[in-house]
């Protein structure tokens, strides 16, 4: 595997499911990101990761729990969602410790609240 | 504070015709500009980025910028565009030892066969 890579890529659940996102960067990156990208809106910056230390948490609400065991694993954990938060969720990594960061992005999750 | 427009909501242009995508940035020191594709239901990929150096950068896909630090603006051009072109295009600016970056709201490409 290489890249950033997303797992599942699509998932369909209830308002009472509880479901995890898995994004994992082979690129040995120090940082990583969720964003949510909805239907007509701007990428939103979610949650962001530095060295496994939460450094950003963008108002998101408690329904949506992040994990970073490690530099190249971030999970999105998700419990009693509401039809709002349906929308593609998409991971990036990056350097993290250089002067500028450039990001690589996952091939995200189409997630679907029904 | 710093931010990144992109004017150009939705972009139509003719399969073979010259394309120009505007982006302009609020900056006060020296960006570091990207720009992104986005295919529908895939994940954003670079297709190129400026840092220093020749104010023209050229990126994949036959895609180029110029930067030009006077209007401050970083456009996207590509001579002639192909179907496989359609897309939307995210103009993105990296903050200086930050980790995040900056992207704008993104132009959607439609191509007219």
């Amino acid at each position: 595997e290489t890249g950033v890579t997303q797992t599942p890529r699509h998932l369909v659940m209830g308002m009472t499911n509880k479901k995890s996102l898995k994004c994992e960067q082979h690129l040995g990156h120090n940082a990583m990101y969720w964003y949510k990208q909805s239907a007509k809106k701007p990428l939103e910056l979610m949650f962001v990761y530095n060295f496994k230390e939460q450094t950003e948490n963008n108002s998101v609400p408690s329904r949506f729990s992040p994990e970073c065991p490690n530099s190249s694993h971030l999970f999105l954990h998700l419990h009693t969602l509401q039809p709002e938060d349906s929308a593609l969720y998409l991971c990036a990594s990056s350097q993290g410790s250089r002067d500028y960061n450039e990001q690589f992005f996952g091939p995200g999750t189409r997630l679907t609240v029904l | 504070a710093q931010s990144v427009t992109q004017p150009d909501i939705h972009i139509t242009v003719s399969e073979g015709a010259s394309l120009e995508l505007r982006c302009n940035y609020s900056y006060g020191a020296t960006p570091y500009l990207f720009w992104y594709v986005q295919s529908p239901g895939q994940g954003l990929q670079l297709l190129l980025k400026y840092f220093s150096g020749d104010t023209l950068v050229q990126g994949i896909k036959g895609f180029e910028a110029e930067f030009k630090r006077s209007q401050s603006s970083f456009n996207l051009r590509k001579p002639s565009v192909h179907w496989s072109d359609a897309a939307e295009y995210f103009c993105a600016v990296a903050l200086y030892r930050d980790d995040k970056i900056i992207f704008g709201k993104g132009t959607r490409l439609h191509i007219l066969p």
